[in-house]
């Protein structure tokens, strides 16, 4: 059964740490996206990557995020310096595009607390 | 910009009875895919069902169903012998060529099944 994973699946962390978020797509699947979920905002895109090269980062905050794909099977989201507004559940998706659209598959999110 | 829209923040129903979760979307693209997603308390999302916009037949997984309406813009998910495990918050979702590979969810509406 192929899923998505993802490490931490919880962090507590204080302002100002560093904070990287794992993700392992699916395999196969050739796109990865980084999403963060709040009460107040809903589920926002943050970046996308295709083939490991991203495609659409205007959803993350450029400061202090970077998401990155050092290998087709892990993607990364960093937060340096973390503040308490970051604090969210972030999920990983992945799919394949072939021909036609894809479908996303979700991982089971990491959820971060930043005091 | 693609839209869309959840009108009913909240739905209740009989355990063993059925409810239809209403999904209305604002396109002008005419390839696209519609999702409906289930998010439990678990907070891991979960693809539910999936709706190629080409295809006229209405997807079918199980017990859950949905009403496509192409040319009303919209997409209803029915569920039939609801049970306890239904219980969760509901997202629709659109993806469009033109929106690359960009989910727009919407607000989503929450399930309660009662015993």
């Amino acid at each position: 059964d192929a899923r998505v994973t993802q490490t931490p699946r919880h962090k507590v962390t204080e302002m100002g740490q560093e904070v990287t978020m794992r993700c392992q797509p699916i395999l196969g699947h050739n796109t990865v996206f980084w999403y963060r979920q709040t009460m107040m905002q809903g589920l926002e895109l943050l970046a996308y990557f295709r083939n490991r090269a991203p495609l659409d980062d205007s959803g993350m905050p450029k400061d202090r995020f970077s998401a990155e794909m050092p290998d087709a099977t892990l993607a990364t989201l960093k937060i340096q310096p973390s503040e308490p507004r970051d604090s969210a559940v972030y999920f990983c998706a992945s799919g394949f595009l072939g021909r036609g659209l894809e479908t996303q598959y979700f991982g089971p999110g990491t959820r971060l607390l930043v005091l | 910009a693609q839209t869309v829209t959840q009108s009913q923040p909240e739905m209740s129903v009989q355990e063993a009875e059925t409810v239809t979760l209403s999904c209305t979307y604002d396109t002008s693209e005419s390839d696209y895919y519609l999702f409906w997603y289930k998010q439990p308390p678990s907070r891991q999302m979960i693809l539910v069902i999936r709706q190629e916009a080409y295809k006229q037949q209405n997807a079918t997984e199980n017990r859950f169903s949905v009403n496509f309406q192409k040319a009303a813009k919209s997409f209803s998910l029915k569920i039939s012998d609801s049970q306890l495990g239904d219980a969760a918050m509901y997202f629709c979702a659109y993806n469009g060529r033109t929106s690359g590979s960009r989910l727009t969810f919407g607000e989503g509406t929450q399930l309660t099944v009662n015993p």
